[in-house]
């Protein structure tokens, strides 16, 4: 199995530019999640879908942050604009309803905003 | 909502030396309880984890956690640790019901000195 598949791995911008990150799930399963990780706040539930329906997005941090699941092999979350306090590890994860509520990592996409 | 404490933000050990990290967590339900663990530049990996059964549940590389109810507990112990557990550990607490994500803990930095 390839796992969750993160992209791009490092990501280094300039404030004010528009930053996509890309994630591929592992097939079949039908939960997908968002986190962020940084020094001061650990790390932050952003969003998650079940059967790319978004169920919770209290965590987004602000309007800038927007993401979605347009199919079930591939979602995105985008920063528009994207501000230096932005610069974060973005981890997605993903699970299966029958797998026990096991969640499995990326290798997380590691965002520079200058 | 569920959320999970982690007294402990870095704890320094010699090799050899027996492990304790403490983890609690707010929920009135039913709740599955893991350890993630983060070594330096890498995802987070799955430790152990506990969904119901036997309250000590044991894991990878000589980790163990016992659940403990009526503390709301899940602390994660080794009875001897090694150079190559120095890493980040996350504990993170579930509800046990459909269509909820894993909320983590700000995790504990284990350094250990050989």
């Amino acid at each position: 199995d390839a796992g969750v598949i993160q992209s791009p791995r490092h990501e280094v911008t300039e404030m004010g530019q528009e930053v996509t990150l890309r994630c591929k799930p592992i097939s079949g399963h039908d939960y997908l999640f968002w986190y962020r990780q940084t020094m001061m706040r650990g790390l932050e539930l952003l969003i998650y879908f079940n059967n790319n329906v978004p169920i919770d997005d209290s965590g987004m941090p602000e309007d800038r942050f927007s993401a979605k699941m347009p199919n079930a092999s591939f979602s995105t979350l985008k920063i528009q604009p994207s501000e230096p306090r932005d610069s974060a590890v973005y981890f997605c994860a993903s699970s299966w309803t029958n797998s026990g509520n096991t969640i499995y990592f990326g290798e997380g996409s590691w965002l520079t905003v200058v | 909502a569920q959320s999970v404490s982690q007294h402990n933000h870095h704890v320094i050990l010699s090799e050899a030396a027996s492990l304790e990290l403490g983890c609690n967590y707010s929920y009135g339900g039913t709740v599955n309880l893991f350890w993630y663990v983060q070594y330096p530049g890498q995802h987070l990996q799955l430790l152990l984890k506990y969904f119901s059964g036997d309250p000590l549940v044991k894991g990878i590389k000589g980790f163990e956690a016992e659940f403990i109810k009526s503390k709301f507990s899940f602390n994660l112990r080794k009875p001897s640790v090694q150079w190559s557990d120095t890493a980040e550990y996350f504990c993170a607490v579930m509800a046990n019901q459909a269509g909820t994500a894993l909320i983590f803990g700000k995790g504990t930095t284990l350094s250990v000195s050989s």
